[in-house]
Formats: C-alpha cells, sequence, structure tokens
C-alpha cells in the first residue's frame, strides 16, 4: 500500500512572501501520479498541481510549483507571493498507474495554511 | 454542466437508522469514487467503480455498501449508522488515463456531505 506522509499539520506565512508545503510518499510503483489539493473553508476540493512520475521537468501551475524528488520520494508544493485567498487545506495525493487500484487517489492528512496580511 | 452533486448536504442520523447518499455526475465518466473525510484527516477511499454494474471495496468499506446501474449514478448506502461513520462523505469521478502523454483523468469532486451520528 502506499503511504503519504505530511509531516507539517499547520503553516503561516504572510501575504506576497513564499511559502513551501512538505510531502513524502512511499511505493513501490514506478508509474504514478502526484497531486496536491486545496480545500479551502467551502470544503471544495480543488486540484492545485500535479506531476507525473516519469517526467523529470517540475511541473508549474502560475504561482504554484513543485519540487518533485523521485528517488527521495518527495514532493513539495511552493507557493510564490501567497495571496490571502490561498489560506486553506492542503493534501497531497498520490495515485498508481494501474487499473487494478481504480485509479483512486491516497492522501496525506493535509497541512493547513494561514496567509496574513 | 453541473458537474458533480450530492445530496444532502447534511444529514444527523441516530445510531442504527439507515440512509443512502446521492451522488450523480453529468460529465460521461467511467470511474467514480466514495471518500470519507474524519475531523484533521485526508479523505479515504470507501468504495469505487469503473463502470455500470462493477464496484470494487477501497480501504474503509465497513459498514456501507454501493451500487452502480447507470454511468451517471453511484450512490452510497449506509445500512446501520454508528458514532464511527459521523465524516465528511466526498463523491468523485474520472475517466482513467490511458495512456502517458494523453491528457491525463483529473478527478471531479462533489461538494459533499456532513453526517452526524448520534
Amino acid at each position: 500500500a502506499q503511504t503519504v506522509t505530511q509531516s507539517q499539520p499547520e503553516m503561516s506565512v504572510q501575504e506576497a512572501e513564499t511559502v513551501t508545503l512538505s510531502c513524502t510518499y512511499d511505493t513501490s510503483e514506478n508509474n504514478y501520479y502526484l497531486f496536491w489539493y486545496k480545500q479551502p473553508p467551502s470544503r471544495q476540493m480543488i486540484l492545485v498541481i500535479r506531476q507525473e512520475a516519469y517526467k523529470q521537468q517540475n511541473a508549474t501551475e502560475n504561482r504554484f510549483s513543485v519540487n518533485f524528488q523521485k528517488a527521495a520520494k518527495s514532493f513539495s508544493l511552493k507557493i510564490s507571493d501567497s495571496q490571502l485567498g490561498d489560506t486553506a487545506m492542503y493534501f497531497c495525493a498520490f495515485m498508481k498507474r494501474s487499473s487494478n487500484s481504480g485509479y483512486a487517489l491516497n492522501f496525506g492528512k493535509g497541512t493547513s495554511l494561514l496567509v496574513t496580511p | 454542466n453541473a458537474g458533480v452533486t450530492q445530496t444532502p448536504k447534511f444529514r444527523i442520523l441516530k445510531i442504527g437508522q439507515s440512509m443512502t447518499l446521492q451522488c450523480a455526475q453529468d460529465m460521461n465518466h467511467n470511474y467514480m469514487y466514495w471518500y470519507r473525510q474524519d475531523p484533521g484527516m485526508g479523505l479515504k477511499l470507501i468504495y469505487y467503480s469503473v463502470g455500470a454494474g462493477i464496484t470494487d471495496k477501497g480501504e474503509v468499506p465497513n459498514g456501507y455498501n454501493v451500487s452502480r446501474s447507470t454511468t451517471e449514478d453511484f450512490p452510497l448506502r449506509l445500512e446501520l449508522a454508528a458514532p464511527s461513520q459521523t465524516s465528511v462523505y466526498f463523491c468523485a469521478s474520472s475517466y482513467p488515463p490511458v495512456k502517458a502523454g494523453e491528457t491525463y483523468n483529473e478527478q471531479f469532486f462533489g461538494p459533499g456531505t456532513r453526517l452526524t451520528v448520534l
């Protein structure tokens, strides 16, 4: 089974600053996807960014980027120019690229991020 | 498109009662999922379905049942509610990924159902 670990239960950052959220995972798979989801107080799950394990290039989406270290099984999220609207719970998630798991997501416990003025 | 819809938004049950959480999607997705989110935790997979008539257990299936008679609907049934089933329940849907390099299968989530069992 895959496990996803987020070691930072809570983090705080000032507006316009940069923050990095950590995620490590444990798997024997070679083909997989990794994701960061954002869950604001509305509870809606919002996909922030994804990374295919076969791609060496780190994914970026506007102010969000990842540092994917496959050998170290590490997948951190960097948020640049933090905005008040970034305040949310952030979940790291793993997906095997094999049909026998139904392509379901394995989630970490989450990191609560607070952006302060 | 409405995306993934869930009803009800909130529900309080007494121990031993039963209920069905409804989930529907209008994106013609093959794959559908039920997750539960306990306080302070990530989501855990209860059941999933790869198409009409096909379902399989996830990590935490005990106390739940599902059916998938149509592509659009994937209801979750609680037969004998217990306090341990107090949680927020999320339904999600997606296409399966086919091969590397193609647009992959983002999972789209519903807004969740908050269930309390007293």
